[in-house]
C-alpha cells in the first residue's frame, strides 16, 4: 500500500527556534501533499496544499511567512515553522495524493511539536 | 454549504457489540467519500472508501454504503473489538481541488 513517512515524530523546541518537518512519499510520487494541524480532540485543520515545482497554496487565516513549505521534489515537502512560539505548539500531519490516482489521500503517522 | 457531519461521542460500546456511526454530507456533484481512523497517538489511516452512488466500502469488517438519495455513508461493523477504539472520520473529497473536507471526528470506546 502506499506509505507516507514524517520526520521528526517528535520534536521539542525552544521559543524563536526554526523547525522542519518533512514529509516523504516512500512508494509512489505526489506532486500534490497536504498539510494538515489538529488540536487536541478536535479534526484536521488543512493549512496548505503543497505543489511539486511551485508556490504552496495557503488556508484562509495561514501565514504562509510562518509556515514555510517547500516541495522540491515529487517524493518530499517540507513544512518549516519559522520563529516558533509555544502557541505553535501542535500535531501537524501530512497527506500526500498518489499521481495518476484517484483522489485518496495518504496520510503520514504525525509530528508532534512543542514550543517550550 | 458543502460540509460533512458526523454523530456526536464518544460512542462507548461492550465488545462483540453493533457499531454505527452516521454520517452526512452536503455537496455539489457526487464526491468520493471516506472513512479515516486515528489511533492514539498516530496520524490518519484510510479505513474504505467509495467513489460512485451504491458503492460498499469494507475493510476489517466495518462497511459503509454510498447513500446518494439520502446523502449519507454511515460506518458499521457487526461486532466490534477492543482494539477497535479509536477516532473515526467521515470525509468527502472537493471535486475540483483535491481536497479532503473532514467531519469533526468520533471517539469510539470500547470496553471489554
Amino acid at each position: 500500500g502506499a506509505v507516507v513517512s514524517q520526520h521528526p515524530s517528535r520534536v521539542i523546541c525552544k521559543s524563536g527556534t526554526s523547525v522542519k518537518i518533512e514529509c516523504r512519499s516512500l512508494d509512489f510520487q505526489a506532486t500534490t501533499m497536504f498539510w494538515y494541524r489538529q488540536f487536541p480532540k478536535q479534526s484536521l485543520m488543512l493549512m496548505a496544499t503543497s505543489n511539486e515545482g511551485s508556490k504552496a497554496t495557503y488556508e484562509q487565516g495561514v501565514e504562509k511567512d510562518k509556515f514555510l513549505i517547500n516541495h522540491a521534489s515529487l517524493t518530499l515537502s517540507t513544512l518549516t515553522v519559522t520563529s516558533a512560539h509555544p502557541e505553535d505548539s501542535s500535531f501537524y500531519i501530512c497527506s500526500a495524493r498518489e499521481d495518476g490516482g484517484e483522489e485518496t489521500q495518504y496520510f503520514g503517522p504525525g509530528t508532534r511539536l512543542l514550543v517550550l | 454549504g458543502n460540509s460533512v457531519t458526523q454523530m456526536e461521542g464518544p460512542v462507548t460500546l461492550s465488545e462483540e457489540a453493533f457499531l454505527t456511526i452516521n454520517c452526512t454530507y452536503t455537496a455539489t456533484g457526487y464526491p468520493s467519500l471516506f472513512w479515516y481512523v486515528q489511533y492514539p497517538g498516530e496520524g490518519l489511516q484510510l479505513l474504505l472508501k467509495a467513489t460512485k452512488a451504491d458503492d460498499k466500502g469494507s475493510n476489517k469488517g466495518f462497511e459503509a454504503t454510498y447513500r446518494k438519495e439520502t446523502t449519507s455513508f454511515h460506518l458499521e461493523k457487526g461486532s466490534v473489538q477492543v482494539s477497535d477504539s479509536a477516532v473515526y472520520f467521515c470525509a468527502r473529497s472537493s471535486s475540483n481541488t483535491g481536497k479532503l473536507i473532514f467531519g469533526q471526528g468520533t471517539t469510539l470506546q470500547v470496553k471489554p
